[in-house]
């Protein structure tokens, strides 16, 4: 499975918005590029994920790079309650989410 | 309605013994998983299963058996417990057989610690 590569932290001010970076080099071609977030004591979230265009959602948007080998998560207002862990995923054919560390999103106030 | 719930939330056992910890989902999918959180915060992957169907397992000690009656639920029972399985277990399903467009919903997870 293709790794992805993010930064350990970010800091945000609430309201603000949030460009979380992932790199993903080795992206294979069917790869679609998956972000769950887990916020404390709490399970893993879905997020959003895609595979070329970028997408959107109520909670997100995702905007990935031509070549596919990096990706940005953005949150267009960050607040108190999105201070999480997010987590950028190539879960590749088997399906399997391999968690890496992830980048833990601070939200000032 | 909670979509994926595991039961207990917290549990506290002594070295050697057995415990299950026990997962539904409500959602009609086809496909259920462990994954397993240890004390740095690593989330990996132990089994999966699709229709009863054990289909990702992991390296894991065979003192882990999943057990799935039906496709709704999966539950996991540890034998003979260890200090090192002390972690926060995480029960997750998806629509269908594993896929890279697969969305995963996960439980809130269950506390396991081992004295």
């Amino acid at each position: 499975d293709a790794k992805t590569t993010q930064p350990n932290s970010m800091e945000s001010n609430e309201e603000e918005p949030v460009h979380l970076p992932c790199n993903h080099s080795t992206i294979s071609g069917t790869d679609y590029i998956h972000w769950y977030r887990q916020l404390p004591s709490q399970g893993p979230e879905y997020v959003i994920h895609g595979l070329t265009s970028n997408v959107n959602n109520r909670m997100a948007s995702l905007a990935i790079a031509e070549d596919r080998k990096s990706s940005t998560l953005i949150l267009h207002r960050a607040t108190l309650r999105d201070a999480a862990v997010y987590y950028c995923i190539l879960p590749g054919n088997t399906g399997k989410l391999i968690f890496g560390q992830g980048t833990t999103l601070q939200v000032k106030p | 309605d909670t979509a994926v719930s595991q039961t207990p939330k917290y549990l506290v056992t002594q070295m050697g013994n057995d415990k299950s910890i026990k997962c539904e989902q409500n959602l009609g999918h086809d496909t259920m998983y462990w994954y397993k959180q240890d004390s740095k915060k690593f989330l990996k992957i132990m089994f999966s299963y699709n229709n009863k169907e054990l289909i990702i397992n992991e390296t894991v000690p065979n003192r882990f058996s999943p057990k799935s009656p039906d496709k709704a639920h999966l539950n996991l029972h540890i034998n003979s417990l260890e200090l090192g399985d002390s972690a926060v277990y995480f029960c997750a399903s998806s629509p269908f057989r594993t896929g890279s467009n697969e969305k995963l919903f996960f439980g809130s997870g269950t506390q396991l610690s081992v004295l």
